[in-house]
């Protein structure tokens, strides 16, 4: 199946700082998609990227679409304690693949 | 989220006893998906189901099975449960296919097997 990596696996910030994941392929990817899970919550889905190059944003975060399809990002500027939890990628192609997750944790 | 439920959402069992979590849908998705989630694992996929008395295997579905008699339920069944099985379990749920669309999830059931 297509591989999704994801990184930073943990990150700590103060609030107010920025934060940002990352989702690697090796192959090309037909689209991605975003979930955020809070501390003892399930996914929820944030967005779903499917052009070369895009850029979608919501409120303080910033999604992107690698030019070639192999990668993705995920900025959040100026974290905030309600940013906290676990942030997937998704590789919605044919084997359904979850990248391994990002947990952010914000001090206050 | 989107009318999913799943029972039990807790469970402790033992080892060798079969168990089957049930998923229930509201909003008539045609596809459905069993997840389990660990520590340093993320999520991976079980079965799914693309229809009613259609599915097909996922990452991980060695130990487990399916049925989906309706389109409205989704069960998960550990033949006979090991304590490798410990684990939270998400259903999901959504209206298109494999490569599009969002997921919407079930708030999880834990499973523990002693």
């Amino acid at each position: 199946g297509q591989q999704v990596m994801q990184i930073p696996q943990y990150q700590h910030v103060q609030e107010g700082e920025d934060f940002t994941t990352y989702c690697n392929s090796s192959t090309t990817l037909s689209n991605i998609q975003w979930y955020k899970q809070r501390p003892g919550g399930h996914p929820v889905f944030l967005i779903q990227l499917v052009k070369s190059g895009e850029v979608k944003k919501q409120k303080r975060l910033t999604f992107q679409f690698g030019e070639a399809k192999k990668n993705s990002s995920l900025h959040i500027t100026a974290t905030q304690t309600t940013d906290v939890g676990t942030y997937f990628c998704r590789n919605a192609g044919n084997m359904l693949t979850f990248g391994g997750g990002t947990r952010l944790m914000v001090k206050p | 989220d989107a009318g999913i439920t799943q029972s039990p959402r807790h469970k402790v069992t033992e080892t060798g006893t079969p168990v089957t979590l049930r998923c229930h849908q509201t909003e008539n998705h045609r596809y459905m998906y069993w997840y389990r989630q660990d520590p340093g694992h993320g999520l991976r996929l079980i079965h799914y189901s693309y229809g009613v008395k259609d599915t097909d295997k996922g990452e991980v579905s060695d130990g487990y099975s399916v049925s989906r008699s309706k389109t409205e339920d989704f069960l998960l069944t550990l033949e006979s449960a090991t304590s490798s099985q410990t684990s939270v379990y998400f259903c999901a749920a959504g209206l298109a296919g494999f490569d599009t669309g969002e997921l919407f999830f079930g708030e999880g059931s834990r499973l523990t097997v002693l």
